[in-house]
């Protein structure tokens, strides 16, 4: 069955510092694959997404992600945090195929910076 | 230009009694989708609306849910009877076109059952 774990449910960096979110995902073949984050109140945001080429991909905020297919991962990377980034990050896959474009997610990380 | 909006925020409401939530996409956006996340657990897909027709309801919970998208534009996701699994977020996304494409997600109404 398809699935994405996002092994951290928390995590706490000092700003500056940097920062990177795990995202393992269970599909047998390339998935497209996203990053969304968000704040208090907020609606999920998309920080950036993979649908083919280059497996560096950079998004908004200074964030980018690498997709590894060996690893089946994609994790999401920025080299400085700002107390700003203080959010809710989910993964999520789109196993998409004819007919079905729903997201799979995992369970979100958690991430408190501190000043 | 205007986001996916959701109404209410938040809602709480008694074991039993019905709740109606509601969801605005993005004008112009034949594609909607309602996801659930329980506290604690992954966001989860509840179903997916191109224009009027549903496209995909098999995250749809049982048959206390009922969604509708009269007209192509918003949306309504109906619980009746409520019960207290049912607390937890809704989110609604919207997409321009069927496919691959990325899905904009609006704040989520926030529903608690007591």
């Amino acid at each position: 069955a398809q699935s994405v774990t996002q092994p951290d449910i928390h995590i706490t960096v000092s700003e500056g510092a940097s920062l990177e979110l795990r995202c393992n995902y269970s599909y047998g073949a390339t998935p497209y694959l996203f990053w969304y984050v968000q704040s208090p109140g907020q609606g999920l945001q998309l920080l950036l997404k993979y649908f083919s080429g280059d497996t560096l991909v950079q998004g908004i905020k200074g964030f980018e992600a690498e997709f590894k297919r060996s690893q089946s991962s994609f994790n999401l990377r920025k080299p400085s945090v700002h107390w700003s980034d203080a959010a809710e990050y989910f993964c999520a896959v789109g196993p998409w195929t004819s007919g079905t474009y729903k997201y799979i997610f995992g369970t979100g990380t958690r991430l408190k910076v501190l000043a | 230009e205007a986001g996916v909006t959701q109404f209410p925020s938040h809602s709480v409401i008694e074991k039993g009694q019905t709740v109606t939530l509601r969801c605005d996409p993005i004008s112009g956006h034949d594609n909607l989708y309602w996801y659930r996340r329980v506290m604690g657990k992954e966001i989860k897909f509840l179903l997916h609306f191109v224009k009027e027709s549903k496209q995909d309801e098999s995250g749809m919970p049982n048959n206390r849910f009922l969604a509708e998208r009269t007209g192509g534009t918003y949306s309504t996701l109906k619980v009746q009877p409520a019960e207290l699994e049912d607390s937890g977020v809704y989110f609604c996304a919207s997409s321009q076109e069927v496919g691959i494409n990325e899905q904009y997600f609006g704040p989520g109404t926030r529903l608690t059952v007591t």
